[in-house]
C-alpha cells in the first residue's frame, strides 16, 4: 500500500482481555518494527523483523507481549490479560531494509486503553 | 547502550524567527544513523531526514537545515523563518547501521515542542 496501515486506530478493552494489534506495511519493506508511545514521550521500542524473522524483542515488557509476522508482511502485536498500565499509542513502522534506504516509515498508530 | 537527549523540552517563537532544535546522542557503535521526526497535533510521525555517521556534510532543505557535528556528539536542526505550520513535537532518534547499511532498532529523544505564534 501507500502507507503503513494500522488497525484499528482506537481499541477500548476491559482488563483482563486479550487484545490484537495489526499492521500492514508499505509494500515491499523489508523491516517492521513496533514501538509504544506514552503521552509527552517518545516512542519506546518493541520488536523487530526482518521478513517474518524476529531479530529483536528485547523491548516487550513482559511475556504478556508477543509479536509475529508470518508471512513477511502483515504483523499482529498480541497483548494477553491487558492491564491498565498497557494503555498507550502503539505505533508499527517499515523500511526498505537491508541494503536499502534504512529510515522507518511510521503508520497512524493504535490508541489502546485499557478500562 | 544508546542514549538521545533533547534537553529543550518545548520552545516558544514568534512567526519568521530562526529555531534551532538540539540534540546530543551517546553511542558505542562506529557507525550509525540519526533521524529527525515531526509529530503534528495530529499526532502521525512524519520522517524528515537520516544522517550516516560517517558522513558529516551538513544538508539545506529549504526552510530546514541539520548541523551533524560528530566530535560533540551532536545532530542539530534549524528551521528558519519558522511558521506556524512548524508548530509540533520533534524528536531527535538513533540507530545502529549494521554493515550492509541496515538500520536496528530506533532510541528516540524525548522531544521538542515547538510552538509558533503569529
Amino acid at each position: 500500500g501507500a502507507g503503513v496501515s494500522q488497525s484499528p486506530r482506537y481499541k477500548v478493552t476491559k482488563r483482563g482481555q486479550d487484545v490484537a494489534l495489526r499492521c500492514d506495511p508499505i509494500s515491499g519493506h523489508v523491516s517492521l518494527y513496533w514501538y509504544r508511545q506514552a503521552l509527552g514521550q517518545g516512542p519506546e521500542f518493541l520488536t523487530y523483523f526482518n521478513y517474518e524473522a524476529q531479530q529483536d524483542k528485547s523491548g516487550l515488557p513482559n511475556d504478556r507481549f508477543s509479536a509475529e509476522r508470518p508471512e513477511g508482511s502483515i504483523s499482529t502485536l498480541t497483548i494477553q490479560r491487558t492491564e491498565q498500565r498497557d494503555s498507550a499509542m502503539y505505533r508499527c513502522a517499515s523500511s526498505l531494509n537491508p541494503g536499502g534506504k534504512p529510515e522507518a516509515f511510521f503508520g497512524q498508530g493504535t490508541r489502546l486503553t485499557v478500562v | 547502550a544508546q542514549k538521545v537527549t533533547q534537553a529543550q523540552t518545548e520552545i516558544s517563537v514568534v512567526e519568521k524567527e530562526d529555531v534551532t532544535l538540539d540534540c546530543v546522542y551517546e553511542t558505542r557503535d562506529t557507525t550509525y544513523y540519526l533521524f529527525w521526526y515531526k509529530q503534528p497535533p495530529s499526532g502521525e510521525l512524519v520522517f524528515l531526514i537520516r544522517r550516516n555517521s560517517f558522513d558529516e556534510q551538513n544538508e539545506i532543505s529549504g526552510r530546514y537545515s541539520w548541523n551533524f557535528q560528530k566530535s560533540t556528539s551532536s545532530f542539530n536542526f534549524t528551521i528558519t523563518a519558522s511558521q506556524v505550520v512548524d508548530s509540533a513535537v520533534y524528536f531527535c532518534a538513533l540507530s545502529e547501521a549494521w554493515i550492509t547499511g541496515t538500520a536496528s532498532k530506533l532510541t528516540f529523544g524525548t522531544g521538542t515542542r515547538l510552538q509558533v505564534t503569529l
